[in-house]
């Protein structure tokens, strides 16, 4: 499996502020990903990042608020920008590995506090 | 598009009683399927997953899954729970071919609670 760390894990961040979360894992991949998760609720993609490409963002997240950094096959950062306290949530960055590159393996996340 | 149900968002039981969680997916193609677990204060641990082949599988600490393509679900089952599977669990897909880019569709979670 992947070993995934995350920075920081935690921050209080103030409001109209933006902050960057890094992402570095222990081997090559292809495909990251960036997941949210609110207060209370379930994982949801923020966008997929492939290095040498753009990243594809799901509907209802755009590049201007989560930019996102695919700089090599190891590496990758999500940027929160301009903050309020609805983005306050844990982010997770996640890889696929295993045998067939199907197994998703997550980060130990980033838990934002937005005040 | 695909989409994750979870039945109950809430589960209340003792230390050796039976657990099984439910779990309905709906995608009209090939899938894989998971359930991660989230600790109380930690981060998503995979317990189980299915690619293909036996549809009953086995996961770390004594969780089983079985898949019944029939019904589209995916439950999660363990026979005796202890104080420390009290967590968070969630069931998730993804489409079964690389093309479709491993993009996870999560359950809403269910909150697992075992009392001593």
């Amino acid at each position: 499996s992947a070993v995934i760390s995350q920075k920081p894990s935690r921050d209080i961040c103030q409001r109209g502020t933006s902050l960057t979360i890094q992402c570095q894992v222990d081997s090559q991949v292809t495909m990251m990903f960036w997941y949210r998760q609110q207060p209370g609720q379930s994982l949801t993609l923020i966008a997929t990042a492939n290095q040498g490409s753009e990243a594809t963002y799901e509907s209802g997240f755009v590049i201007d608020k989560f930019p996102i950094s695919r700089p090599n096959l190891t590496f990758s950062t999500l940027t929160v920008s301009n903050m309020s306290p609805e983005d306050s949530s844990i982010y997770l960055c996640s890889v696929a590995g295993g045998v067939s590159g199907n197994t998703i393996y997550f980060g130990e996340g980033s838990w934002l506090t937005v005040v | 598009a695909q989409s994750v149900s979870q039945h109950n968002h809430h589960v209340i039981l003792s230390e050796a009683a039976s657990l099984e969680l439910g779990c309905n997916y709906s995608y009209g193609g090939t899938v894989n399927l998971f359930w991660y677990v989230q600790y109380p204060g930690q981060h998503l641990q995979l317990l189980l997953k299915y690619f293909s082949g036996d549809p009953l599988v086995k996961g770390i600490k004594g969780f089983e899954a079985e898949f019944i393509k029939s019904k589209f679900s995916f439950n999660l089952r363990k026979p005796s729970v202890q104080w420390s599977d009290t967590a968070e669990y969630f069931c998730a897909v993804n489409a079964g071919i690389k093309a479709a880019g491993n993009k996870l569709t999560f359950g809403g979670g269910t909150r697992v609670l075992v009392k001593p």
